[in-house]
């Protein structure tokens, strides 16, 4: 069960899209659309911004967006804001009946 | 909403059971998480449990150390941990349908330390 590999930082100016890899394996990320994304602020509760791979929670903004392909999923967030800065985790169901998060990625708006 | 309790310092070896308290939705009707974060560090799953308390899974870390368990007459959640290690300090938060993910607890800490 080792964690889902996110680059460490991803960065962009204020307008910029950027998008940020979750990389797994045919066990978790590949297996089924069962990948979540999660905006976690400083000191703050996270709060999901996608799930099953590509759906929006009503109340996100449409600036966040997902995919998948094979064993990597992304998030994109297009139009990036200064409110947008925050580490993002995903996390995925594996076929071993668990759950795994990734590694995490540090979102900073220049 | 959710509303966890029960984290405290308590000495490496000893045992602990944090609760999540659930009000505002049909509490049956989910399956439910505790997902940690040590201080600084990235999210961790821990546990799930379905509706109905029958089917339990654990992360390979706590297997054999942790129980996950709830009372839907009470609407609580429950993670009993025993042979805590310094490594399992860190911010424990209860999570309604990790797939959709919409509800999160607080979080209580939890500090393993002599």
């Amino acid at each position: 069960q080792s964690a889902l590999t996110q680059p460490a930082s991803v960065s962009g100016s204020p307008g910029q899209s950027i998008t940020i890899s979750c990389t797994g394996t045919s066990s978790d990320v590949g297996a089924y659309n069962l990948v979540s994304w999660h905006q976690q602020h400083p000191g703050k509760v996270p709060k999901v911004v996608i799930y099953d791979v590509s759906y929006r929670p009503s109340g996100v903004s449409n600036r966040f967006s997902g995919s998948k392909s094979g064993n990597t999923a992304s998030l994109t967030i297009s139009g990036l804001q200064p409110e947008d800065e925050a580490d993002y985790y995903c996390n995925s169901y594996t076929t071993i009946s668990t759950h795994v998060f990734g590694t995490g990625t540090k979102v900073t708006v220049l | 909403q959710l509303l966890e309790s029960g984290g405290g310092l308590v000495q490496p070896g000893g045992s602990l059971r944090v609760s999540c308290e659930a009000s505002g939705f049909t509490f049956n009707k989910y399956w439910m998480h505790w997902v940690r974060q040590a201080p600084g560090k990235g999210l961790v799953w821990v546990s799930r449990i379905n509706e109905d308390g029958v089917i339990a899974d654990y992360a390979d870390f706590v297997k054999g150390r942790v129980t996950i368990s709830r009372d839907n007459a009470k609407n609580t959640l429950f993670l009993q941990m025993n042979r805590l290690r310094v490594e399992d300090t860190a911010v424990y938060f209860c999570i309604r349908d990790l797939r959709k993910a919409d509800l999160w607890g607080q979080g209580t800490l939890v500090t393993v330390s002599s």
